[in-house]
């Protein structure tokens, strides 16, 4: 079965740090798209980052970073300089990349971030 | 440009009655999608669409249906619900079926349903 695992229920950073928050994946399919997203209490779905699995190098947006290990399936992320907007709900998601995937997003069960001011 | 919209926000239902959930999205995407959300999970797809008059069954379709008579529009139908149909739902689009380069996931702001 296709699985993401975030280990971490919850975290807490102090507003300027930095935090990680682990990811692992397992499929055995060699092609797919790794997602980190972020979900605030206004509930809505936000796209952080995204990583294809073909590319070694790790994916850069601003504060957010990603370490992706493939051969270990680890896809953590790190924000720098967290800040209190930060705070939320983190989803890892991955979606194998061929014609049959169709859109089917498999998602962690998510990472409450807590930043303290 | 509204992205996509979901209607209502919130919901309560008896059970056994019947509501519609409808998703709309003004960017012409081609695939349209149904998850839920239950707490301490992340989404889970419920029913997918890849263009106008198709629909396909995901990882949860069981108690539900869905229309897309139009291509801008995704309706979610509960012909009876049931208390474990308390959830979260989203609707999301997008242009192709898989993330890749140029397109992602856009998703609705949600709609809380309870079902008593």
């Amino acid at each position: 079965a296709q699985t993401v695992t975030q280990s971490q229920p919850e975290m807490s950073v102090q507003e300027a740090e930095t935090v990680t928050l682990s990811c692992t994946y397992d499929t055995s399919e060699s092609d797919y798209y790794l997602f980190w997203y972020k979900q605030p209490p206004s509930r809505q779905m936000i796209l952080v980052i995204r990583q294809e699995a073909y590319k070694q190098q790790n994916a850069t947006e601003n504060r957010f970073s990603v370490n992706f290990q493939k051969a270990a399936k680890s896809f953590s992320l790190k924000i720098s300089d967290s800040q209190l907007g930060d705070a939320a709900m983190y989803f890892c998601a991955y979606i194998l990349n061929y014609g049959g995937s169709q859109g089917n997003l498999i998602f962690g069960k998510g990472t409450k971030l807590s930043v303290k001011p | 440009n509204a992205g996509v919209t979901q209607t209502p926000k919130f919901r309560v239902l008896k059970t056994g009655q019947s509501m519609t959930l409808l998703c709309a999205q003004d960017m012409n995407h081609e695939y349209m999608y149904w998850y839920r959300q239950d707490p301490g999970m992340g989404l889970r797809l419920i029913h997918y669409s890849v263009g106008e008059g198709t629909t396909a069954k995901g990882e949860v379709p069981d108690g539900y249906n869905v229309s897309r008579l139009k291509k801008q529009n995704f309706l979610l139908g509960l012909e009876s619900a049931a208390p474990s149909q308390t959830s979260v739902y989203f609707c999301a689009s997008s242009y192709s079926s898989q993330g890749g380069m140029n397109e992602k996931l856009f998703f609705g702001s949600g709609t809380q349903l309870s079902v008593l």
